[in-house]
């Protein structure tokens, strides 16, 4: 079944730690996104990528890193974890589709807590 | 000023009641518009989306765009309890997407 990962799903970690959030997809998809998302807030889109070897950063400025060396696997890195890392990352892919429309599909999510 | 604005609620109907959820948005530039659906701990999954002006219906969800109005919204009849969820907009210009901060919704039994 086609459909997109992330591990772990939870992370409780310490101040300066270095941590990588994972993410997968089987849906073969060139596209792929990291989001931010916090209680009650809107999501925002920290990194994405166009295909393998291609990585952007997106509208809100993040301290992560990401690497694309697979179609399939888009992991986003922290190397000093911070209490203002604490938040909820979402992954996404998407296939362009007819005129112009793509669907993004996320992933569950993986809730960091910095302490 | 925000690109989209949702009303963050929360909202509590009773079931079977019609929900009406909105967005406005201040970027004329934007062509299609999205809702999604959040349940608790997961990730937003694609409920509808609508190209330019118009509505459209998907069973008990319509979606409804005035691009004069920069004004979107999603009525769900005959609501149940597992549509409590939070709902959140979304809208596409050139490549992005924008979202709305998400209405949190409960339908009581």
């Amino acid at each position: 079944e086609a459909d997109i990962y992330q591990t772990p799903r939870y992370l409780v970690i310490g101040t300066g730690k270095k941590i990588t959030l994972e993410c997968s997809q089987t849906m073969g998809h060139d596209k792929m996104y990291w989001y931010q998302q916090d209680p009650g807030m809107e999501l925002h889109l920290i990194h994405y990528s166009y295909g393998v070897n291609s990585t952007e950063k997106g509208d809100l400025s993040s301290e992560s890193t990401v690497s694309r060396i697979r179609t399939e696997h888009f992991p986003l890195t922290l190397e000093s974890a911070r209490p203002s890392h604490t938040s909820q990352y979402l992954c996404a892919s998407s296939e362009p589709g007819a005129g112009g429309w793509n669907e993004q599909f996320f992933g569950p999510g993986t809730r960091l807590t910095v302490l | 000023q925000k690109e989209v604005e949702q009303d963050p609620g929360p909202l509590s109907v009773p079931e079977g009641a019609i929900v009406s959820l909105n967005c406005t948005y201040s970027n004329s530039a934007f062509q299609y518009f999205m809702w999604y659906r959040q349940y608790s701990r997961k990730g937003p999954e694609l409920l509808m989306y609508t190209y330019s002006s118009g509505n459209k219906e998907d069973g008990r969800f319509t979606a409804q765009v005035d691009k004069s109005s920069k004004y979107i919204s999603l009525f769900i009849r005959d609501s149940q309890p597992s549509d409590s969820a939070t709902y959140l907009c979304a809208m596409r210009g050139a490549q992005k997407l924008v979202f709305g901060q998400g209405t949190r919704l409960t339908i009581n039994p």
